[in-house]
Parts: C-alpha cells; sequence; structure tokens
C-alpha cells in the first residue's frame, strides 16, 4: 500500500476554510484515496473518497491534481465541532482491496 | 440498524486475566474488521473476516490473540494471558464487499492493570 504524509496538526478558527494535504507519492493505478476523521473516543468516520479530479459531497471536498502525487481535503467553514483527527489511507478499491492502513493523522484544532 | 456495535465499552482486567470483546456489525455488511489503536497513533489492522472465513491476519495478532465470526454475523475477539502491553482501544469496523469506507464502531478500551 502507497505511504501516505499528512502535517501532524493544524490550528483554524470557527468559520474559516481548512485544507489539509496528504503526500502519496506511491500511489498506484488502482489506489483510491480516503479521508476519515475520528474524534476522541471514537472509531474513525469515513468522510470521502475519490480517484481524480474533485469530489465533493455534504460535508468536504477532495482535490486530487492529475498526477494523484497528493491529495486535499478541504473542509468549509469550520466549527468548534470539527476538531479531530483526520486520516488520509490510499487503497485499491478492487477485490483484492481488504483492510485500511491509517497513519498518525492530522489533528485539527478548531477555536473560536 | 444503529450501526457497529462494540461490547463492553470499557475493560479493566489484571495482568494475566483472559477478555473477550464483541462486534455486532451493520447486518447487511459481510466484511469485518479488527484494529487496535494506542494513544497518539491510528488504528492498526488486527484481522479481517469475510462472512465467516478469516481471510488476514496481520502480525500484530499474537498466539495470545484469536478472533471468530461464527456463521458471519457478530465477530469476538479473544485476549488470553493479557499483557501491560494489551491496553488499547480495540475498535471493530464492517463493510458490504468493497464498498465506499468502513463503519467503524465506537470501540472497547482496555486496560490491564
Amino acid at each position: 500500500l502507497a505511504k501516505t504524509t499528512q502535517p501532524i496538526s493544524m490550528d483554524s478558527y470557527e468559520g474559516q476554510e481548512v485544507n489539509i494535504t496528504c503526500s502519496h507519492n506511491n500511489i498506484a493505478t488502482n489506489d483510491y484515496i480516503t479521508w476519515y476523521q475520528q474524534f476522541p473516543s471514537q472509531g474513525p468516520r469515513f468522510i470521502i473518497q475519490g480517484y481524480k479530479t474533485k469530489v465533493t459531497n455534504e460535508v468536504a471536498s477532495l482535490f486530487i491534481p492529475a498526477d494523484r502525487k497528493s491529495s486535499t481535503l478541504s473542509l468549509p467553514r469550520v466549527s468548534l465541532s470539527d476538531t479531530a483527527v483526520y486520516y488520509c489511507l490510499v487503497g485499491e478499491l478492487a477485490s483484492g482491496y481488504s483492510t485500511l492502513t491509517f497513519g498518525k493523522g492530522t489533528m485539527l484544532l478548531v477555536s473560536p | 440498524d444503529t450501526g457497529v456495535s462494540q461490547n463492553p465499552r470499557h475493560k479493566i482486567t489484571k495482568r494475566g486475566q483472559n477478555v473477550t470483546f464483541r462486534c455486532d456489525p451493520i447486518s447487511e455488511h459481510n466484511r469485518l474488521y479488527w484494529y487496535r489503536q494506542t494513544l497518539g497513533q491510528g488504528p492498526e489492522f488486527l484481522t479481517y473476516f469475510q462472512n465467516e472465513a478469516q481471510l488476514e491476519k496481520s502480525r500484530l495478532l499474537s498466539d495470545r490473540f484469536s478472533a471468530e465470526r461464527p456463521k458471519g454475523s457478530f465477530s469476538t475477539l479473544e485476549i488470553q494471558r493479557t499483557e501491560q502491553g494489551d491496553s488499547a482501544m480495540y475498535l471493530c469496523a464492517s463493510s458490504q464487499g468493497t464498498a465506499y469506507g468502513y463503519t467503524f464502531g465506537s470501540g472497547t478500551r482496555l486496560t490491564v492493570v
């Protein structure tokens, strides 16, 4: 599985847009990019997944450049409740895709 | 269906004792995963079931760990002769085939004293 690199922590204020970038230089052709969010004492929660270009849902947007060697999770107008750890994962979404490998994630702290 | 359910939420045990955790996945999900998470780290993969078959086990899963998923429904994770290093959050997740994302439970926090 491709290794990912993310910032250890980020700080923001309520109402701002937050962009968390993940590097995955060794991403394979069949790999998808998935982001999870985790609050203390809870399991990770799926946020968004994409393969290329841009994906948007009600929670976030995911931007993936043409070379797919990085991706950016964009959280619009964050609130205090967005304070959490965000994980970027890369894996093959196919019959052989069985497990997710988490790194240490990015701790996002949103302040008033 | 309210999601993935794990019991107990917390478990404190003495070193050397055996413990068993239970996970009830989302009913239509055929895949079930166990992860372990220690403070400040991301979840680490332990093992994975597709229906009742255990298809993959991590090297982290020592001989003291065993997992079952009888009839492809709920799963149990047993740790024998617990050690202080087993203290962690044990997370269960389920998915339907290769569908988008896993659904995680809230975990069982194990403290070995």
